[in-house]
């Protein structure tokens, strides 16, 4: 228990429906990242939020939408997704100051979409 | 721009047998490093983290490693694996943001435990 956590731990979609992720934490951190996880593929940081702002982006497609409502929670609405969308989606925090700090992650959620 | 790499994708290791999983990093100043765990189906675990000072660095589970800066290098050792041990090893440097910081991983090694 790392102190992150993520719900549904797996969730099964069509290309059509609307689902959403959430992660929360209760660690005090004040950024929230999330990362895909694909197979034979490194980590990729989709997402960052410092201080509940979006702070990074990296070429994340629109149908992935991340909300940041307050500093505990962080969810990744999903919508339209394709099957090359199916991966271990991974929400992870930390105290985002400086680069002595280590992210907490959660246990992720298995997507796959059909 | 920062990057790490694994070169070894898979590793076999004897039950009781040393470890010693590769990484390799690129990173303009002075790297923050990471080694994570990952275990089928679960997030990351922090096993031990380099910032500063000491380049023999000591971690959870047994596991050390050492950062060496003229090689470009932090590599995980462990003096005897246990099959629990058997995951998904990932090395990571981070980038610091203005009020946050992110994490470049490798590839990651999957080590095997053999009896």
């Amino acid at each position: 228990e790392t102190g992150v956590t993520q719900t549904p731990r797996h969730l099964v979609m069509g290309m059509t429906n609307k689902k959403s992720l959430k992660c929360e934490q209760h660690l005090g951190h004040n950024a929230m990242y999330w990362y895909k996880q694909s197979a034979k593929k490194p980590l990729e940081l989709m997402f960052v939020y410092s201080l509940e702002e979006r702070v990074e982006n990296n070429s994340v497609p629109s149908r992935f939408s991340p909300e940041c409502p307050n500093s505990s929670h962080l969810f990744l609405h999903l919508h339209t997704l394709q099957p090359e969308d199916s991966a271990l989606y991974l929400c992870a925090s930390s105290y985002g100051s400086a680069g002595d700090t280590e992210a907490f992650f959660g246990q992720g959620t298995r997507l796959t979409v059909v | 721009a920062q990057s790490v790499t694994q070169p070894d994708i898979h590793i076999t290791v004897s039950e009781g047998a040393s470890l010693e999983l590769r990484c390799n990093y690129s990173y303009g100043a002075t790297p923050y490093l990471f080694w994570y765990v990952q275990s089928p189906g679960q997030g990351l675990q922090l096993l031990l983290k380099y910032f500063s000072g000491d380049t023999l660095v000591q971690g959870i589970k047994g596991f050390e490693a050492e950062f060496k800066r003229s090689q470009s290098s932090f590599n995980l050792r462990k003096p005897s694996v246990h099959w629990s041990d058997a995951a998904e090893y990932f090395c990571a440097v981070v980038s610091d943001g203005s009020g946050y910081s992110t994490l470049t991983f490798g590839k990651g090694t999957m080590l095997l435990v053999s009896p």
